[in-house]
């Protein structure tokens, strides 16, 4: 059974400090990892990672895929109130482009 | 370009009650999905289309039944509705098998 497991549930942290956001995973057919925030609706895309060892970066927000250890993380710097989001990775894994996803993690940003 | 779009955002049912969720997306995307998102289960898969005319099952199809008439609309049946099926709803929709899979804003329902 393909499984998504994400670290910490939740966190909460003050506001410019840098999170990284773990995500481990075993599925069978590995096709791509994403990452979605979830805010108080539709989670949104984020990040879409295939290759080992190349970082996605958008702003603040980067990511890299280790696929010989299974894991992904989530790094967001200079972390803002509107950051406070729960983040939700996913594997891929092709069968129909099902996507398996982890329980997510609950980040609050205070000021 | 409204993206994935949900009807309704909210619904209460009674217990073997039915109803029909709608979704439809204006991207011309192939694929459309049915999740289900639970306090500490994540997101799971009930039900999927890869093209119009197309459906199979997900992960949790128990309860549920699906229909891809058009190529722009999933619609996600409950024939008789269970307190079980308390949950949030998301469709989502991608252009391929391998593309990013895009969230409508979600339904909530609540089955008494």
């Amino acid at each position: 059974e393909d499984k998504v497991v994400q670290s910490p549930l939740s966190l909460v942290v003050h506001e410019g400090d840098t999170v990284t956001l773990n995500c481990s995973y075993e599925v069978t057919n590995f096709r791509s990892l994403l990452w979605y925030k979830q805010e108080k609706k539709a989670p949104t895309f984020l990040f879409m990672l295939t290759s080992s060892g190349i970082e996605k970066k958008s702003g603040r927000l980067s990511s890299i895929l280790d696929k010989k250890e299974l894991f992904s993380i989530l790094n967001i710097t200079a972390t803002q109130t509107g950051d406070s989001a729960v983040y939700l990775c996913a594997v891929n894994t092709g069968t129909a482009s099902k996507l398996t996803f982890g329980t997510g993690t609950r980040l609050q940003v205070t000021l | 370009n409204a993206g994935v779009t949900q009807t309704p955002k909210f619904r209460v049912l009674k217990t073997g009650q039915s109803m029909t969720l709608l979704c439809a997306q204006d991207m011309n995307h192939e694929y459309m999905y049915w999740y289900r998102q639970d306090p500490g289960m994540g997101l799971r898969l009930i039900h999927y289309s890869v093209g119009e005319g197309t459906t199979a099952k997900g992960e949790v199809p128990d309860g549920y039944n699906v229909s891809r008439l058009k190529k722009q609309n999933f619609l996600l049946g409950l024939e008789s509705a269970a307190p079980s099926q308390t949950s949030v709803y998301f469709c989502a929709s991608s252009r391929g098998r391998e593309e990013t899979q895009y969230f409508g804003p979600g339904t909530r329902l609540l089955v008494l």
